[in-house]
């Protein structure tokens, strides 16, 4: 079935630092999405990217979609201690449903301030 | 603000009970999932419901069942608790927005220990 990883799994860096964690779909897909956890918290959607080659901001945070839209990445620029969480990439499809999302483990930011 | 509820934010329960589950969204969504979110597993889909009546299995569906009456409201049913179903329970809803997004809204999860 589709398989959607996350690397890396763990991101330690000091407040200022940027950050980048990047999700790999060993299929196609139509659409990523990005989600963030904070600790104790639910997923929070963040973005969804659609064409090839997509590259969003959202003032520190850019997304990218690969050209093969295999791939993406999310780059923190600077980080804060407000960064700090769970980021997830999913992807849709798999078992014939395209509304349905693998999620990839994510990757677990700590800011040291 | 759209939102998605979750019943119960934390429940112990005995091995072998029957334990409900209820997600009820307010946002006239078609589709509702739910998920468990297990340390160094990540999150993984039980069942998914595309309509009212409807429903689907994900990848990790055993020992669950699921009920969707109603549109709003998609209720996760452990028919015999066990100890390996202690778990943070996600439910989670999404539909077509105006932006063409398909974003998840995630309830705030039922954090479930059986013991």
């Amino acid at each position: 079935g589709q398989q959607v990883m996350q690397i890396p799994q763990y991101q330690h860096v000091q407040e200022g630092e940027d950050f980048t964690t990047y999700c790999n779909s060993s299929t196609t897909l139509s659409n990523i999405q990005w989600y963030k956890q904070r600790p104790g918290g639910h997923p929070v959607f963040l973005i969804q990217l659609v064409k090839s080659g997509e590259v969003k901001k959202q003032k520190r945070l850019t997304f990218q979609f690969g050209e093969a839209k295999k791939n993406s990445s999310l780059h923190i620029t600077a980080t804060q201690t407000t960064d700090v969480g769970t980021y997830f990439c999913a992807g849709p499809g798999g078992g014939g449903s395209n509304y349905k999302l693998t999620f990839g483990k994510g990757t677990l930011l700590t800011v040291n301030p | 603000d759209v939102k998605v509820t979750q019943s119960s934010r934390y429940l112990v329960k005995r091995t072998g009970e029957k334990v409900f589950l209820e997600c009820v969204q307010d946002m006239d969504h078609e589709n509702m999932f739910w998920y468990r979110q297990d340390p160094g597993l990540g999150l993984r889909l039980i069942y998914f419901s595309y309509d009212v009546k409807m429903k689907e299995k994900g990848d990790i569906p055993e020992g669950y069942s699921v009920s969707r009456e109603k549109k709003e409201r998609f209720s996760l049913i452990l028919e015999s608790a066990s100890t390996n179903q202690t778990s943070m329970y996600l439910c989670a809803s999404n539909g077509r927005t105006r932006e063409n997004l398909y974003g998840y809204t995630f309830g705030s999860g039922t954090r479930l220990t059986v013991v």
